[in-house]
């Protein structure tokens, strides 16, 4: 089947500094990635959509200077939360979508928690 | 406005019986549905899908139905084991288009 991996799984890190999480789709080409924030006990909230060599789509709402998405391969996304404060403590997710022509079905990474102090 | 909802929070059942989890949407655009599992601290992960020109698909234990004039999706699960106790998120989208989640179902499955 289709694996998503993200990295790193969890991280601690002081109100102010930057944090860069990976997605990677192991076994398929992703020409779509996805960036989910889910808060306890919610629904997932889509953050942004990045295609592979153009610029991510940002939901509403969402500050695309302080979420930076890069998706430079089709293997690889990363996403960095900027001068990251306590409020943006959550659980951040990602998914993949494989090429045109292939499923519609976006897998999932395993993600990411993150702790602002 | 919620486009895709799941009106229960919570759902318990035996081991050995069957579990339905239900789902509805609003968008009539949809074309796409899914079903997520989904276990806490972990990403979901990806159950079973419909495309809208069909009204069942079936994948081992887990069958989707859809019912496009409704505008109502569900999920069964015969039969039900401990280890599928989990949240179920339902999922649609436009196909090639971002997916709308709901709220999620939380399934527990007791002996």
């Amino acid at each position: 089947g289709a694996v998503v991996s993200q990295h790193p799984s969890w991280v601690i890190c002081k109100s102010g500094t930057s944090v860069k999480i990976e997605c990677r789709s192991l076994d398929f080409q992703a020409t779509t990635m996805f960036w989910y924030r889910q808060f306890p006990k919610q629904s997932l909230m889509l953050m942004a959509t990045s295609n592979e060599g153009s610029k991510a789509t940002y939901e509403q709402g969402v500050e695309k200077d302080k979420f930076l998405i890069n998706h430079a391969s089709l293997t690889l996304s990363t996403l960095t939360v900027t001068s990251a404060h306590p409020e943006d403590s959550s659980f951040y997710i990602c998914s993949a979508r494989g090429v045109a022509g292939a499923t519609d079905t976006q897998y999932f990474g395993p993600g990411t928690r993150l702790t602002v102090l | 406005d919620q486009q895709v909802k799941q009106n229960s929070p919570s759902l318990s059942v035996q081991e050995g019986r069957i579990s339905i989890l239900n789902c509805d949407y609003t968008n009539s655009m949809f074309d796409y549905f899914l079903w997520y599992k989904k276990y806490p601290a972990e990403g979901p992960t990806f159950l079973i899908s419909i495309s809208s020109i069909k009204d069942k698909n079936e994948d081992g234990r887990f069958t989707v139905f859809l019912n496009k004039s409704a505008k109502h999706l569900s999920l069964h699960i015969v039969p039900s084991q401990p280890g599928d106790s989990a949240v179920y998120f339902c999922a649609a989208s436009p196909i090639g288009d971002k997916l709308i989640f709901g709220t999620g179902t939380r399934l527990q499955v007791f002996p």
